[in-house]
């Protein structure tokens, strides 16, 4: 059982819609993080939110646009993906102290048509 | 430039047998490394750690090996049982990357019974 919640499991949209992807955790982690992961290859970093602020952002292409509404939640708003957009997204949260694992959500399989 | 590299694209170990998953890095500033299982349909689970100051940990049947000198790490499953059979990557880290995780491309384990 994972402690890092992501909705929905699956997602399928075309190119001219908007939607959310949502991650949310209680184990008071302060910091949450955005991955991306294609078929066969390693999760890619994509938006890092420390205190809900936003502290590393991977030169994403601005149809993604994450948020931090609090503590507990991450969105990632998605508008105008195209289909090499489809993957699986990760959600991950970690304490902030140094050394510390991040822990990873089941993620949203996300098809672009 | 791939900073996390695991050799070993996938590894068959007899059930009760050693695993022995290995991982190599080129980036000297990497001061704390961790090992995530994933199975299908599931998101990463962290395995285990270490940092740079050390050059061994053991948690039950993992243990992770560190040489700082090659830049090297590996990860020992002793007995391997079929449930271990997935896919590993290994993960890496800079403090002052702020939190970023680096992964390697996976090692896919199967473990006959």
């Amino acid at each position: 059982d994972t402690e890092v919640t992501q909705t929905p499991k699956h997602l399928v949209m075309g190119m001219t819609n908007k939607k959310s992807l949502k991650c949310e955790q209680h184990m008071g982690h302060r910091a949450m993080y955005w991955y991306k992961q294609k078929a066969k290859k390693p999760p890619e970093l994509m938006f890092v939110y420390s205190y809900e602020k936003l502290s590393i952002n991977e030169s994403v292409p601005s149809r993604f646009s994450p948020e931090c509404p609090n503590s507990s939640l991450l969105n990632l708003h998605l508008h105008a993906l195209q289909p090499e957009d489809s993957a699986l997204y990760l959600c991950a949260s970690s304490l902030l102290f140094r050394n510390q694992p991040q822990h990873f959500g089941d993620g949203t399989r996300l098809s672009i048509l | 430039d791939q900073q996390v590299k695991q050799n070993s694209p996938s590894l068959s170990v007899q059930e009760g047998r050693i695993s022995i998953l290995n991982c190599d890095y080129t980036n000297s500033m990497f001061d704390y490394f961790l090992w995530y299982k994933k199975y299908p349909a599931e998101g990463p689970t962290f395995l285990i750690s270490i940092s740079s100051i050390k050059d061994k940990n053991e948690d039950g049947r993992f243990t992770v090996f560190l040489n700082k000198s090659a830049k090297h790490l590996s990860l020992h499953i002793v007995p391997s049982q079929p449930g271990d059979s997935a896919v590993y990557f290994c993960a890496a880290s800079a403090a002052a990357a702020g939190n970023k995780l680096t992964f390697g491309g996976g090692t896919r384990v199967l473990v006959k019974p």
